[in-house]
């Protein structure tokens, strides 16, 4: 069975400031991570994935992730955060064998103020 | 369609009702996954498709929850005598093959189900 922690339950930042939200997981098994992004009162919107090979995963809207086998961490980063980035982001991690269900983290909210 | 969709977006019902919650996944999408997001919670699964059968239930948190896809399209989430703590944002996914295929999954807006 997987688990998946998000050290931060909210984060907030200034615009235009860099930012680092925080993930690890757990896994006896070979895994694919993903990072969402939920706005309010909207469903949940891929980011970015790790399936295999590079370890820095570049997403849409200007944010990435490294991928580090031996922390087992997902890091979500971006350089310069804007308003509209403010939003529930969630870090995901599934098997890479049968069912692929995904097994969420908490959430982190990540606030951004001008 | 374009994208996942589910009906109806938001139901109130009251406690002990039955409750069906409806989701139209990505024509041609074989896989269909349904969640549940409790208020600050991220997403739990609840079960998963492949086609016509579900594949794996091991989410469904008992046995007034059950889910149907008939036809290998649309799925429906059957609640039977609904009680305050399902109260949730129920959603559903679906993807072409699986989690791993670079298409990965695509979710719908979700159903905010409250019980009274």
């Amino acid at each position: 069975a997987q688990s998946v922690t998000q050290l931060d339950s909210q984060v907030p930042v200034f615009e235009e400031a860099p930012v680092e939200l925080r993930c690890n997981y757990s896994s006896s098994v070979s895994v694919y991570l993903f990072w969402y992004v939920q706005y309010p009162n909207q469903g949940l919107q891929l980011l970015l994935k790790y399936l295999s090979g590079s370890t820095l995963v570049k997403g849409i809207n200007g944010f990435e992730a490294e991928f580090n086998k031996s922390q087992t961490s997902f890091h979500l980063r971006k350089p310069s955060v804007h308003i509209s980035d403010t939003a529930e982001y969630f870090c995901a991690v599934s098997d890479q064998e049968g069912a692929q269900k995904l097994v969420f983290g908490q959430g982190t909210r990540l606030t951004i103020n001008p | 369609g374009a994208g996942v969709s589910q009906t109806p977006s938001n139901k109130v019902t009251e406690k002990g009702k039955y409750v069906e919650l409806r989701c139209d996944p990505i024509s041609g999408h074989t896989a269909l996954y349904w969640y549940r997001q409790s208020l600050g919670q991220g997403p739990e699964f609840l079960i998963y498709f492949q086609g016509t059968g579900a594949a794996d239930d091991s989410g469904l948190p008992n046995d007034r929850f059950f889910a149907v896809r008939p036809e290998g399209s649309v799925s429906t989430l059957k609640i039977q005598r609904t009680e305050r703590g399902d109260s949730a944002v129920y959603l559903c996914a679906s993807s072409l093959i699986a989690l791993g295929s670079p298409s990965g999954y695509t979710f719908g807006s979700g159903t905010r189900l409250t019980v009274v």
